[in-house]
């Protein structure tokens, strides 16, 4: 499709696993964002990539959360040995221009 | 560092009443502003933007004009309809020191109510 790709939809994992949520940006875009949306919480800045590499890296809450994108594309967000408190929404977003970003449906995490 | 604040709390109104939602920022630099609305089920989009100071952007009836002196980007509509009923956020992108980041406010919950 045109849009940015996020998968999975929905991931439910039990507390101390690793997971991964990948996003697949529009073709062409060179900026990429990861937010994370909980409930009254508004988006959280997690990290932004210019190309393969990520200028701001500010956001990521932990050591447990990394990022890594290749070939200017595909992104992957890990979150090693998962807590409760990492349940919330993670959205990835595109961009050409300065901050019209185009956002994915987003991967819903669930920490049981 | 740079920041966005909007109004506390859900807003509720009738059909064809004026909305307006509050957003103040704070930047290093010289921000673009934005707007964008998040409708039920759907995926963040953008709703209108403005580069610079006194720059007015408009999409669907919305407007926001960009003020420096008062650090603002209120939005507004005339008339709204049920089908605004949606989660806007305000947001801000500094690109002043090479850093391309959108700070986004927390949003607000319009229900528009028939």
């Amino acid at each position: 499709g045109a849009g940015v790709s996020q998968s999975p939809s929905n991931k439910v994992t039990e507390k101390g696993k690793d997971v991964e949520l990948r996003c697949d940006p529009i073709s062409g875009h060179t900026a990429l964002y990861w937010y994370r949306q909980s409930l009254g919480q508004g988006l959280e800045f997690l990290i932004y990539f210019q190309g393969n590499s990520a200028p701001d890296k500010s956001g990521l809450p932990s050591d447990r959360f990394s990022a890594e994108r290749t070939g200017g594309s595909v992104s992957t967000l890990t979150i090693q040995r998962t807590q409760q408190e990492d349940s919330a929404v993670y959205l990835c977003a595109s961009s050409l221009e300065i901050g019209e970003a185009f956002f994915g449906q987003g991967t819903r995490l669930t920490v049981v | 560092g740079n920041s966005v604040t909007q109004m506390e709390g859900p807003v509720t109104l009738s059909e064809e009443a004026f909305l307006t939602i509050n957003c103040t920022y704070t930047a290093t630099g010289y921000p673009s502003l934005f707007w964008y609305v998040q409708y039920p089920g759907e995926g963040l989009q953008l709703l209108l933007k403005a580069t610079k100071a006194d720059d007015k952007g408009s999409n669907k009836g919305f407007e926001a004009t960009y003020r420096k002196e008062t650090t603002s980007f209120h939005l507004e509509k005339g008339s709204v309809q049920v089908s605004d009923s949606a989660v806007y956020f305000c947001a801000l992108s500094d690109q002043s020191y090479g850093n391309n980041r959108l700070a986004f406010g927390k949003g607000n919950q319009v229900v528009v109510i028939p």
